[in-house]
């Protein structure tokens, strides 16, 4: 079993749809959680950190279950902008390096 | 704002052959890593590196030795370079490695031919 994992997709909606991805994770020791969005061949950027009161910036609001180990994200009236890869990364506090993402969710917003 | 810079951005290289991929980063951060990411895949982690001097393996360091001789570069080297190492890989940076932001660079496509 993959430490975290997602719906690879692909997710095709319309303009003005609300999408909601999930991600699990395996380990319970994992302390940070995040999501990055990656464009079509482009590098990963920070879309939001995902807080255990849950947060939102805008259209985008992020949640997190510890006790059944998955976060998700939730993007209400969706722009074709909107379109990319969403990668859910989970953190060990304990080891620098171990920043583990999930394979991605792919996104088209469609006119 | 510079942040990561990566170099070359594409490369072809013969089965057997060698080479070095350079990260600098401007932002003054402790961290920095190597990922791989493979088509339809996430980022795996080759090496990271906590500090000026210090280089640690990730998940997935056969093939691929790094050095961080300065804290602004984190070098990748390939040294009998294969097939199997045909990847897009980033370089990213980090202030510390607990929540907070990585910073990305634009990525070097590999192929090995």
């Amino acid at each position: 079993r993959k430490e975290v994992e997602q719906d690879p997709g692909p997710f095709n909606v319309p303009e003005g749809a609300t999408v909601a991805f999930n991600c699990t994770y395996s380990n319970s020791a994992s302390q940070s959680f995040f999501w990055y969005r990656q464009d079509c061949r482009k590098e990963p950027k920070l879309l939001m950190s995902v807080y255990s009161s849950g947060n939102e910036d805008g259209r985008f609001t992020a949640q997190l279950n510890r006790a059944s180990q998955y976060i998700s994200l939730l993007i209400r009236d969706s722009k074709l902008s909107d379109s990319a890869t969403y990668l859910c990364v989970v953190n060990m506090n304990t080891n620098a390096g171990k920043s583990t993402f999930g394979d991605g969710t792919t996104l088209t917003v469609k006119p | 704002n510079a942040g990561v810079t990566q170099t070359p951005k594409f490369r072809v290289l013969k089965t057997g052959q060698s080479m070095t991929l350079l990260c600098a980063q401007d932002m003054n951060h402790e961290y920095m890593y190597w990922y791989r990411q493979d088509p339809g895949m996430g980022l795996r982690l080759i090496h990271y590196s906590v500090g000026e001097g210090t280089t640690a393996k990730g998940e997935v360091p056969d093939g691929y030795n790094v050095s961080r001789l300065k804290k602004q570069n984190f070098l990748l080297g390939l040294e009998s370079a294969a097939p199997s190492q045909t990847s897009v890989y980033f370089c990213a940076s980090s202030y510390t490695g607990i929540n907070t932001e990585a910073f990305f660079g634009q990525g070097t496509r590999l192929t090995v031919v």
